[in-house]
Formats: C-alpha cells, sequence, structure tokens
C-alpha cells in the first residue's frame, strides 16, 4: 500500500476557487496518473506523465491542469472552470503503462 | 484506441459459489491486462494480472483467462467468500508508446453467506 501519498484526505472547494491535489511518491516510478470516480462510476483518466516535465490529457482534462516538475510529484489542480468537481480523486504511479499501477488513498472534493 | 468493455456491472452470488466477469477489448496489439479489486472507500489493488503471451493464470482462489483471438479475458473467482465483495475493474494496456492503461467501467460483486 505504501509508496503513494495522497493529500489531503478531504478537500471542500468555493464557488470560483481553485484547489490543488498533492501525489507523493517514493517508489521511483517514471509514470504517474490521475483519475476521477465518481459513484457507481469507473476509474476516468484526467492526466497522465509518463517522465518529468511531460505529461498527457486524458478522457476529461477539461477544467484540469497539472505540472511534473519532479519525479516524485504529480499535483493536479481543479480550476474553477470544473463545474462538476465533487468526486473522489485517485492518484496512481507505475514503472509504465504495462507495469502495475499503484494506487494513492484517495482525496474527496466537495463543493461548499 | 483501445476500448474496454466490461460485463456484467452487478453480480450477486451465495457464499461458495464462483463468479466469473468479463471483459474485451479493442486493440489486438494491447498485451498487458491487469485487474484491481476495490473494497468501498479503498484504493484499488491489483488482484492479477496476465500478458499477451500467457493464456491463463492462477493465484489461490483467482484466476484469470486471455483468449487473444476473440479479444477477451475473464477474472474466475471459485469458492466466494464475502470479502470478496468489492468492486472490480479490468483493463488494458495498448501496445504503444506513451499510452495509459484502459479501465473497464468496472463490476460490483456482492457475495452473501
Amino acid at each position: 500500500d505504501g509508496g503513494i501519498t495522497q493529500s489531503p484526505k478531504y478537500l471542500f472547494r468555493k464557488e470560483g476557487q481553485n484547489v490543488t491535489l498533492s501525489c507523493e511518491q517514493n517508489l521511483n516510478h517514471d509514470a504517474m496518473y490521475w483519475y476521477r470516480q465518481d459513484p457507481g462510476q469507473g476509474l476516468r483518466l484526467i492526466y497522465y506523465s509518463q517522465i518529468v516535465n511531460d505529461f498527457q490529457k486524458g478522457d476529461i482534462a477539461e477544467g484540469y491542469s497539472v505540472s511534473r516538475e519532479k519525479k516524485e510529484s504529480f499535483p493536479l489542480t481543479v480550476t474553477s472552470a470544473q463545474k462538476n468537481p465533487t468526486a473522489f480523486y485517485l492518484c496512481a504511479s507505475s514503472a509504465g503503462a504495462r507495469y502495475i499501477q499503484y494506487f494513492g488513498a484517495g482525496t474527496r472534493l466537495s463543493v461548499l | 484506441g483501445e476500448n474496454v468493455e466490461q460485463h456484467p456491472s452487478t453480480l450477486s452470488v451465495q457464499e461458495g459459489d464462483s463468479a466469473v466477469i468479463k471483459c474485451t477489448y479493442s486493440d489486438s496489439a494491447s498485451n498487458y491486462f491487469p485487474w484491481y479489486k476495490q473494497e468501498l472507500g479503498k484504493r484499488p489493488q491489483l488482484i492479477i494480472d496476465i500478458r499477451s503471451n500467457v493464456g491463463e493464470k492462477k493465484d489461490q482462489r483467482i484466476a484469470v483467462t486471455l483468449n487473444k483471438t476473440a479479444k477477451h479475458f475473464s477474472l474466475h473467482i471459485t469458492e466466494t467468500q464475502p470479502e470478496d465483495s468489492a468492486v472490480y475493474f479490468c483493463a488494458a494496456a495498448p501496445n504503444q508508446a506513451g499510452t495509459a492503461l484502459i479501465f473497464g467501467k468496472g463490476t460490483t460483486l456482492s457475495v452473501s453467506s
């Protein structure tokens, strides 16, 4: 279970506010991923990064932004452009696309 | 691009019965197929995976089979127990540089005692 830390566990966003979700890994993995999970839904890919200073949009990137300045860190910003941000956000990392993905414990984001 | 379909979306079995979840994929070049289990409120965790050079893999009560010709793979759980109740996700890795795993929409398995 260890190796990937997401914080905070719970986060509340006010109208028009940007919020940033943290994801840190100490597994020395090159690839990192952000997923959004809504109740009863699957894992929808927001952004992923295969290497430092490079990232690609997933299926639902609109209203989100990321950075990958360090190998260990892949923060996700939920911008005010994301009109329905309430969801469970999962970060994951792997040695590559065809290797085991390890998930963080998740951040539950709600709107005030 | 790759597309993964997973069935059924919900599955209810009696304790001790077997459970089978099936996934199909569209990209014949995909070569890695993991299965994840997510308990309520927890993170998904890998339970078994298979690569395209193998047709079947077992780990105690869990097995995965892969049919490359038909482009489908299945998860088999035997002698189910209440603690097997969870959401199960299949995934496929496209054989293309710079891509990510493609997940199915999940199957909610309920095992009643």
